[in-house]
């Protein structure tokens, strides 16, 4: 079983639909939850980044971890076709430099 | 600041070749990470370095080599190259092990025929 399972899409929606991409984990001992935006053809960029449980808003995007289930969202209000992208989340302990990455999730949002 | 940056964008290298793929970082980042990334799947960690002169194997670090001479550098090196490792290569780099956000570089194309 992989550490860091992504619902694998992909993703289309129409402009301005709400949008909910989701991870679940199994390591305990993560404790930063990042959500990567990564164009075609481009590299990762850091999107939103939560610490330990809650929410996080900003802008159109809100992060939700629920460290008591395992489980993380990002959510896109009103999306925009420049949302069309591949969103990855990530995870982490507090020292450990790696990250964990999910599989990613393509998301299409059509005008 | 420049950032993350690698070199080349794209190559296509013939079964049994070897290259170097270059990356370097003006952030003055300790920590400096390769991954590769296969067509609809995320990122899986090839090596690692936590500073100068030290490297660390990631999930995936067979048919690959590492070095880390100075800070800024950290080039990835193929061995007799396979056709399993055509993919994109990314490189990227954080200021510390506590630190949550990683900075990638455009990527390197790479087809091995």
């Amino acid at each position: 079983q992989k550490e860091v399972e992504q619902d694998p899409g992909p993703l289309s929606v129409p402009e301005g639909a709400i949008v909910s991409l989701n991870c679940t984990y199994s390591n305990s001992a993560f404790q930063y939850f990042m959500w990567y935006r990564q164009y075609s053809r481009k590299g990762p960029e850091l999107l939103m980044y939560t610490y330990s449980s809650g929410n996080k808003e900003d802008g159109r995007f809100t992060a939700q971890v629920d460290k008591s289930s395992k489980y993380i969202s990002l959510f896109i209000r009103d999306s925009q076709p420049s949302d069309s992208a591949t969103y990855l989340c990530a995870m982490k302990g507090t020292n450990a430099g790696k990250s964990t990455f999910g599989d990613g999730t393509t998301l299409t949002v059509k005008p | 600041n420049a950032g993350v940056t690698q070199t080349p964008k794209f190559r296509i290298l013939k079964i049994g070749q070897s290259m170097t793929l270059q990356c370097a970082q003006d952030m003055n980042h300790n920590y400096m990470y390769w991954y590769r990334q296969d067509p609809g799947m995320g990122l899986k960690l090839i090596y690692y370095s936590v500073g100068a002169g030290i490297t660390d194997k990631g999930e995936v670090p067979n048919g690959y080599n590492v070095s880390r001479s100075t800070t800024e550098d950290f080039p990835l090196r193929l061995e007799l190259a396979a056709p399993s490792q055509t993919s994109v290569y990314f490189c990227a780099s954080s200021y510390e092990g506590g630190s949550y956000e990683q900075y990638f570089g455009p990527g390197t194309r790479l087809t091995v025929t």
